[in-house]
């Protein structure tokens, strides 16, 4: 699976959008992009997941570069609940290996 | 989503008993789980892969005679620490996938809460 980097920490303004990038330059053709987050002390929960198109549910937008070497994860308005660690994960299979993610800090 | 269950959600036990932990699919049939491992400040480490029906898939550097995985029915897992020692004190996450279609990418993860080992 392609290796991923993250900034180690960001803040965001309350009612703010929050974009949080994710570098994955070694992703093969059918590799994935993941999202997922952990609010602290709980189990990881899903956000958004792509492959080459962007992609918008009701959490967040996915932005996946035309050569696909990096992506942005959008939270359009974000609240004090999504202080978390976000987690970009790219992989082939079903396994899931974390890197260590970017610590969001929302404040009001 | 789909909702996974975890029992206990905290244990203590003392050093040298073994300790089960339980992992549910509760609205769905989970034909794989996963077993994940995450120390204080650090990230989740995958420790092993559970098929319903067939052992497990373990991770490079865990010992599979400690961390007994049994994945008996579609929606149970259990993680068994056995000889629990201070050094096995962490937080436990498991989660169950769906059988999803056969192209990649449509099918998700979905994790438990959680459950917090401390050995004495």
């Amino acid at each position: 699976d392609a290796k991923t980097t993250q900034p180690t920490s960001m803040d965001c303004a309350e009612g703010r959008a929050a974009n949080l990038p994710c570098n994955h330059s070694t992703i093969s053709g059918n590799e994935y992009v993941y999202w997922y987050r952990q609010i602290h002390s709980q189990g990881p929960q899903y956000i958004i997941h792509g492959l080459k198109n962007n992609e918008t549910n009701e959490m967040a937008s996915l932005i996946i570069t035309e050569d696909r070497k990096s992506s942005t994860l959008i939270l359009p308005h974000a609240t004090l609940r999504d202080t978390a660690v976000y987690y970009c994960i790219v992989t082939l299979t079903d396994k899931l290996i974390f890197g260590t993610g970017t610590r969001l800090q929302v404040f009001p | 989503g789909a909702v996974v269950s975890q029992h206990p959600s905290w244990v203590i036990c003392k050093s040298g008993t073994s300790v089960k932990i339980e992992c549910r699919s509760l609205d769905f049939q989970a034909t794989t789980m996963f077993w994940y491992r995450q120390f204080p400040k650090q990230s989740l480490m995958l420790m092993a892969t559970s098929n319903e029906g067939s052992k497990a898939t373990y991770e490079q550097g865990v010992e599979k005679d400690k961390f007994l995985i049994n994945h008996a029915s579609l929606t149970l897992s259990t993680l068994t620490v056995t000889s629990a020692h201070p050094e096995d004190s962490s937080f436990y996450i498991c989660s169950g996938l769906p059988p999803g279609l056969a192209t990649r990418g449509t099918d998700t993860q979905y994790f438990g809460p959680g459950t917090r080992l401390t050995v004495l």
